[in-house]
């Protein structure tokens, strides 16, 4: 089974701009979260999508935004990009709304670097 | 605020030793924990987890011990190999009280270098 596909795994922007990450979970999984990993930090929350409804969102600005797809895939976009949005984006699905005894499966994100 | 926190950005360890990779939490809500292994432009994978019912979880040559009084969770890996060699992360996640959802809350990463 393919695992948790995300595009692109490098970007480059300029401040200011937007940008539009992709993410295919894996199948049969319903839920797909999206993390924010900054250098030298652990993975920060940003939203969780099950069954096509946000189901919850961390402490991020209303500048980053998602949605989810009726095949589960998930799209997380950034507006009015900042150099403090530079980071490594991940993404992970599983089955369950719930992380109880259903771990995230996490794909290898893409780093976008905002210049 | 942290409220995970992983005190030590690293640790090294020689080839068949035990490794031991701490974590602190400080939300009392969170009542189950898991931890993640990270290699070099991969993203995380799950390794074990333990439900806060219990205060030991084994799996091969890891074990996860839970100590609620202390708000503290360790990860053994017994005996260290050098492919074990990678990022270790520990998270927590609350799931009771009906608000369960598959936000997970993660410490700061403890770099594990395995050596031959």
């Amino acid at each position: 089974d393919a695992g948790v596909t995300q595009s692109p795994t490098h970007l480059i922007k300029t401040r200011g701009q937007h940008v539009t990450l992709r993410c295919s979970p894996i199948s049969g999984h319903k839920s797909v979260s999206w993390y924010q990993q900054v250098l030298g930090q652990g993975p920060q929350f940003i939203f969780q999508y099950y069954e096509k409804e946000e189901r919850g969102r961390g402490n991020f600005p209303d500048r980053f935004s998602a949605r989810q797809f009726p095949n589960y895939s998930s799209e997380l976009n950034v507006n009015a990009l900042l150099l403090g949005d530079s980071a490594l984006y991940l993404c992970a699905s599983s089955r369950q709304f719930s992380s109880y005894n259903s771990p995230l499966h996490f794909g290898n994100g893409t780093r976008l670097t905002v210049t | 605020d942290q409220q995970v926190k992983q005190n030590s950005p690293s640790l090294s360890v020689q080839e068949g030793r035990i490794s031991i990779l701490n974590c602190d939490y400080t939300n009392s809500m969170f009542d189950y924990f898991l931890w993640y292994k990270k290699y070099p432009a991969e993203g995380p994978t799950f390794l074990i987890s333990i439900s806060s019912i219990k205060d030991k979880n084994e799996d091969g040559r890891f074990t996860v011990f839970l100590n609620k009084s202390a708000k503290h969770l360790s990860l053994h890996i017994v005996p260290s190999q050098p492919g074990d060699s990678a990022v270790y992360f520990c998270a927590a996640s609350v799931n009771a009280g009906g608000t369960s959802y598959g936000k997970l809350t993660f410490g700061q990463g403890t770099i594990l270098t395995v050596h031959p």
